[in-house]
Formats: C-alpha cells, sequence, structure tokens
C-alpha cells in the first residue's frame, strides 16, 4: 500500500474560488512532485521540490503554488480556480538516486471547476 | 523536446495471452527506466524498472527489455488476465536528479 495521501479525492468547485490540494508522505521522503493529468493521458509535471523550503517549477507552465514547510507535507495552492484548472492532480514522492523503484503516487484528486 | 512516447494508444488482447507494450525514448543519456501501471480513478503504480546497463529485467508476469541502440523499451506481461487491463506508461530519468520523464499510455484491454 502507498504511504502518500492525496485529499480531497473529488472536487468540485466555482470559478474564482480558492482550493488548496494535500499531499502527505509518511516515508521520510526529502522529493515530492506534483503532476497534472487529464484522462488518459500523459503525466505533466508542475512542481517539484527537493526538500524542507525547496520548490521549484516543472515543465509544464501552472498557475498553482506549493509549499514545502515540513518534509512530509507538500499541498498545492490555486488563487483563483478556473474551468481551465479541471483535471486530476497527482501528487509523488521518491527516494530517487538509490534506484528506488522510482516514484510513489498518490491516488489523485480529480478538480473540476464550473 | 524530450520526451518518452508510446507506439499505440490502444492495445487488446485475448486473455491467457502474451502482452507486449512498445515506448521509444529519445534521450540517450538517461539511464533509469520504469514502466507504471495505473487503473482508473488511481494514482500510477510502480511495475518493473531497469538500469542502462541491463537489456532484459524479469518480474512475476513481467518483462523488461532495453534496447539503447535504438532507443526502445518494452514491457511483456505473460499469460494476460483481466487484472491487467490499465493504462501503461514509460518513463525515464532525466539527468539523474530524481525527475521522471513520462509519455503517452497505451491502454490495455484484456478480453475474457
Amino acid at each position: 500500500e502507498a504511504d502518500i495521501y492525496q485529499t480531497p479525492r473529488y472536487l468540485v468547485i466555482g470559478t474564482g474560488k480558492k482550493i488548496t490540494l494535500e499531499c502527505s508522505q509518511t516515508m521520510g521522503h526529502d522529493k515530492m512532485y506534483w503532476y497534472q493529468q487529464d484522462p488518459g493521458m500523459e503525466l505533466h509535471l508542475i512542481h517539484y521540490s527537493y526538500g524542507v523550503n525547496s520548490t521549484e517549477k516543472g515543465d509544464l507552465s501552472s498557475e498553482s503554488t506549493v509549499s514545502r514547510i515540513r518534509t512530509e507535507h507538500f499541498p498545492l495552492t490555486l488563487e483563483s480556480a478556473r474551468p481551465s484548472h479541471t483535471s486530476q492532480y497527482l501528487c509523488a514522492s521518491s527516494e530517487f538516486g538509490t534506484g528506488n523503484r522510482g516514484y510513489t503516487f498518490g491516488s489523485g484528486t480529480r478538480l473540476t471547476v464550473v | 523536446g524530450e520526451s518518452v512516447g508510446l507506439h499505440l494508444p490502444t492495445l487488446s488482447v485475448q486473455e491467457g495471452d502474451n502482452s507486449i507494450i512498445n515506448c521509444a525514448y529519445s534521450n540517450s543519456a538517461s539511464d533509469y527506466f520504469i514502466w507504471y501501471k495505473q487503473e482508473s480513478g488511481k494514482g500510477p503504480q510502480f511495475i518493473i524498472d531497469i538500469r542502462s546497463n541491463m537489456d532484459k529485467r524479469q518480474g512475476q508476469r513481467v518483462t523488461v527489455l532495453l534496447n539503447k541502440t535504438v532507443k526502445h523499451l518494452s514491457l511483456q506481461i505473460a499469460a494476460t488476465q483481466p487484472g491487467d487491463s490499465a493504462v501503461y506508461f514509460c518513463a525515464e530519468e532525466k539527468n539523474q536528479g530524481g525527475k521522471l520523464i513520462f509519455g503517452q499510455g497505451t491502454e490495455l484491454s484484456v478480453k475474457p
């Protein structure tokens, strides 16, 4: 079983609302990631962190922001949600560099902005 | 830009047959590759990995083959079962920094 948890699993929210997607892991991994994925499509990296107080933007431009105040917690925030933000958001963590099987993913948050 | 892509968006096989899912990668410097399985409504799950110093690795019912000459990766599933129905992604490690590049998935459907 994965030790990385995302909440909520599903969220329907109105345009203009501020939302925070939660992601927590209990594995002590330094590296954490946020991916955006449309149904059946490839994963696009939008944010990553290599440790506390370290955050970087990913390959896909995103209007979201992230923070990493604690090792186990990597929340993603949208200040003003828009319909174009409708997608699935996947959080992952890793102990990369040790050949340790890549990422462990959470179950995702499916966001719908109406 | 760099990408990891799969040749077929869908693959349909009969239960009990072997499945082969292919992937082409573009970064010859990548040295670590992973196959993930994603079932509907779930996050991707690790299946098997391989380092570039190997050309074959076997797991339980799965085998990954790596051909560095043509930058090709494949996943073989033996005796495919209905529970194998999912979208399969290959991924490569970029710059040894822990960032994975994912390709487009292949949706595997298993007919009973």
